[in-house]
């Protein structure tokens, strides 16, 4: 079983839409939590840590169930810029520690 | 402006030859990563360094070696490449600030072992 699981899609949704992602993560110990997007043949950027009580970031909302290891990333009003692949990103350590990625969810935002 | 850079960004080479791929950073980071991106893996990390001299080994580290000899140097080597070691290798680094380190990512370098 992988550590970080996630639907690879990929989601066709048209402009406007609101889109969730969900990523599951076996490993009970992971401390940080992220999601990192990756644009085609591209390398991976933060989109945004992922805290316990949930967080926003303009349209991005992401959240965190550590009972059911579970982490998800909304986005709403879907622009074509949104297009690309989400990784969901786990850390067994505070901090230091390498990150564990996703195979990550592909999105297709489209006119 | 503090950038991470990899090189060379492609490269075609012979099964059983040494490759090096270089990775530098001018952020002055402690931690450095490598990473090699395979369809339907994800990333999976190959070699990391928490500073110099510190070298560490990942989830798929055989046929690969890393040094640091200073702070804004990690270079991977293939020390006889093989074809399953085609990929899209990925450095990254981070600062030790604490629970949430970003990383930041290279641009990427693009192996094809014939």
């Amino acid at each position: 079983r992988k550590e970080v699981e996630q639907d690879p899609g990929p989601f066709n949704v048209p402009e406007g839409a609101t889109v969730a992602f969900n990523c599951t993560y076996s490993n009970s110990a992971s401390q940080s939590f992220f999601w990192y997007r990756q644009d085609c043949r591209k390398e991976p950027k933060l989109l945004m840590s992922v805290y316990s009580s949930g967080n926003e970031d303009g349209r991005f909302t992401a959240q965190l169930n550590r009972a059911s290891q579970y982490i998800s990333l909304l986005i709403r009003d879907s622009k074509l810029s949104d297009s690309a692949t989400y990784l969901c990103v786990v850390s067994s350590d505070t901090g230091r520690r390498a990150l564990t990625f996703g195979s990550g969810t592909r999105l297709q935002v489209q006119p | 402006d503090a950038e991470i850079t990899q090189s060379p960004r492609h490269k075609i080479t012979e099964t059983g030859r040494q490759v090096t791929l270089a990775c530098h950073q001018t952020w002055n980071h402690n931690n450095m990563f490598w990473y090699r991106q395979d369809l339907g893996h994800g990333l999976r990390l190959i070699h990391y360094s928490y500073g110099v001299q510190d070298t560490n080994k990942g989830e798929v580290s055989d046929g690969y070696s890393v040094s640091r000899s200073n702070t804004e140097d990690l270079p991977l080597t293939l020390e006889s490449a093989a074809s399953s070691q085609t990929s899209v290798y990925f450095c990254a680094s981070s600062e030790d600030r604490g629970r949430t380190d970003t990383q930041y990512f290279g641009p990427g370098t693009r192996l094809t072992v014939l």
